[in-house]
């Protein structure tokens, strides 16, 4: 069974640029979460997807957004890049209720200069 | 306000001694808890993980933990670490589909 997958792994990005980051579920799984890990703050809640639609949000600009796709895939985006946005975007799945089976896939390495 | 608390930002034990990672939690009722591990690069593997019933909650890689109410604590131990344990070590609660992670404890294993 394939697990949670981030593409892509590493990506550079230049300051006011944006970027889309990718993250397919596992296989009938209709939850995704999405994470910010820094050095300095840790693992932020970002979003939670579930049936196309965007069921829990966390503290962050709207220059971050995401959206879910019918069969589960989701995707984030960041736009007008600033320097502080440098981090290990995690992407987590799940069945239905969201937490209790998460499953989290390596990660999408972003690094703006 | 929820909080998570690893006290030990980096802890080093020697292979084949016994460890225990701590964790504090400050919520209102009893929270969903989860115990990760993270090798550097990778993302985040889950170990363990209480809801309810009994407070001693064994997990893979021969890791278990302990959810004790009185002292809001989910603290993990393992009797034996092994040189292949050395990762970053996550404590996560959930309430109300809200999942916090505490900042980390780095473990360091000496040969």
């Amino acid at each position: 069974k394939a697990g949670v997958t981030q593409t892509p792994r590493y990506l550079i990005k230049t300051r006011g640029q944006q970027v889309t980051l990718s993250c397919s579920p596992i296989s009938g799984h209709r939850s995704v979460s999405w994470y910010q890990q820094t050095p300095g703050q840790g693992l932020q809640f970002l979003f939670e997807y579930f049936s196309e639609t965007q069921r829990n949000k966390g503290n962050f600009p709207g220059r971050f957004s995401g959206r879910q796709f019918s069969n589960s895939r989701s995707e984030m985006n960041v736009s007008t890049l600033e320097l502080g946005d440098s981090a290990l975007y995690l992407c987590a799945s799940s069945f239905e209720d969201g937490i209790s089976s998460y499953t989290f896939g390596s990660g999408t390495r972003l690094t703006v200069v | 306000a929820q909080s998570v608390t690893q006290p030990d930002i980096h802890i080093t034990v020697s292979e084949g001694a016994s460890l225990e990672l701590r964790c504090n939690y400050s919520y209102g009722a009893t929270p969903y808890l989860f115990w990760y591990v993270q090798s550097p690069g990778q993302g985040l593997q889950l170990l363990l993980k209480y809801f309810s019933g009994d407070t001693l909650v064994q997990g893979i890689k021969g890791f278990e933990a302990e959810f004790k109410r009185s002292q809001s604590s989910f603290n993990l131990r393992k009797p034996s670490v092994h040189w292949s344990d050395a990762a970053e070590y996550f404590c996560a609660v959930v309430e109300d589909n809200d999942m916090r992670f505490g900042a980390g404890t780095r473990l360091t294993v000496k040969p």
